[in-house]
């Protein structure tokens, strides 16, 4: 079974600064999406990034962006140039490139923001 | 469009007592699911529905029934409320196939049982 890990329950970053938030997954499927979500506290979910696994090219979406490292399994999120807007939960999701649609989420990540 | 509406976005249940929780999309997507999210805990699959006339069990069903109305609808019910499902609860849409089918989201709701 696929599973998503994000180690870090917290992060904090100075505005105007970049923080990298971490996702590590497990799965014996070669290709895949993977996703960022954010969290507000208004508790709307919020598509921020995906990543097919099947495009070594890492995902770009103006101050955001990724490493994926496919070997390593790992999907990292870069978030440049924070803003006090960016402050909330951070969630790693993985689906199956079948019609499976079912999403696997990881625990998530709270993002503060120092201003 | 309001995308992806639910009702109630919040409610307080005795233990033992049932509701429904409705959901309703507006983009003509095919796909719908429900998905619990605990504290602590990213969301989790209870059921999807690929297409009209069907549903699957996601990753925690126990305790739970669906229901897909139409292509527009689709109903989570609890028979008898327990605290375990002290939760909030999302239901999202997306289309069908291989494609991205970027799920989107309803705002949730807070569901707590004494």
């Amino acid at each position: 079974a696929q599973t998503v890990t994000q180690s870090q329950p917290e992060m904090s970053v100075q505005e105007a600064e970049t923080v990298t938030l971490s996702c590590t997954y497990d799965t014996s499927e070669s290709d895949y999406y993977l996703f960022w979500y954010k969290q507000p506290p208004s508790r709307q979910m919020i598509l921020v990034i995906r990543q097919e696994a099947y495009k070594q090219q890492n995902a770009t979406e103006n101050r955001f962006s990724v490493n994926f490292q496919k070997a390593a399994k790992s999907f990292s999120l870069k978030i440049s140039d924070s803003q006090l807007g960016d402050a909330a939960m951070y969630f790693c999701a993985y689906r199956r490139m079948d019609s499976s649609y079912k999403l696997i989420f990881g625990s998530g990540t709270r993002l503060l923001v120092r201003p | 469009n309001a995308g992806v509406t639910q009702t109630p976005k919040f409610q307080v249940l005795k233990t033992g007592q049932s509701m429904t929780l409705q959901c309703a999309q507006d983009m003509n997507h095919n796909s719908m699911y429900w998905y619990r999210q605990d504290p602590g805990m990213g969301l989790r699959l209870i059921y999807y529905s690929a297409s009209e006339g069907t549903t699957d069990k996601g990753e925690v069903p126990n305790g739970y029934n669906v229901s897909r109305l139409n292509k527009r609808e689709f109903s989570l019910r609890l028979e008898s409320a327990a605290p375990s499902q002290t939760s909030v609860y999302f239901c999202a849409s997306s289309e069908a196939g291989t494609g991205w089918n970027e799920q989107f989201f309803g705002p949730g709701t807070r569901l707590t049982v004494l």
